[in-house]
């Protein structure tokens, strides 16, 4: 069954730098998002895209977060310079119309 | 802004009991999801149901609809020690927005063997 998978699985990094978090989102799916989690809260809508653009955004995506499908497979998010309140499980997902499937996350530790 | 929030917050039950779940959003909405999250891992899609839809049935699960009360119901039966996670709704609103779902905090089910 297809899933959508993401890398790295855990990412530690310094206050300051940028990450960029991958995801190969489902292949024949058209629409793509990325979430947050911060430890024991709820996952928050950061982002959706389609048709090679921004559809939607939430007020955590700011100038710090941008998206990216760089080839016809991976779709990638960047965080230019990462703040400790940034540390979250970040789910990427993507869907044909509704049903949204998720990635397993990428766990982001900001020192 | 619409938002799903789901009770209770923990359920503890027995193996081959029935656990439900209820969960109440604000504000119009398209669809309502079900999803479940092992501890520290993914969120697995489980169910849609759209709003002009009242009962949907999967395998164990049944999910209601309720859209006067602008609540959902999620009943697992015959509820098995695998069926241990968090399980989450998750709204759409009806203002053609196509993503942002829109999570509650989740009720957190233990199921004891």
């Amino acid at each position: 069954e297809p899933e959508v998978t993401q890398t790295p699985s855990h990412q530690v990094t310094q206050m300051g730098q940028e990450v960029i978090l991958r995801c190969v989102p489902i292949s024949n799916h058209l629409y793509f998002y990325w979430y947050r989690q911060i430890l024991g809260q709820k996952v928050e809508f950061l982002v959706s895209f389609y048709n090679n653009e921004i559809s939607e955004k939430s007020e955590i995506f700011d100038d710090q977060f941008s998206v990216e499908r760089p080839d016809g497979s991976n779709f990638t998010l960047k965080i230019r310079s990462t703040k400790l309140e940034d540390s979250a499980m970040y789910f990427c997902a993507s869907s044909q119309v509704y049903e949204q499937f998720f990635g397993p996350g990428t766990r982001l530790t900001v020192l | 802004s619409q938002q799903g929030e789901e009770d209770p917050q923990a359920l503890s039950i027995q193996e081959g009991e029935n656990a439900t779940m209820n969960c109440s959003y604000k504000t119009s909405i398209n669809n309502l999801q079900w999803y479940r999250q092992n501890s520290g891992r993914g969120l697995v899609h489980l169910i849609l149901i759209r709003s002009n839809e009242r009962e949907k049935h999967s395998g164990r699960l049944r999910v209601t609809l309720d859209t006067s009360k602008k609540s959902s119901s999620l009943l697992i039966t015959a509820s098995r020690a695998a069926d241990t996670a968090s399980y989450f709704c998750a709204t759409t609103g009806s203002g053609g927005s196509q993503g942002n779902l829109i999570f509650g905090k989740g009720t957190k089910l233990s199921v004891k063997p």
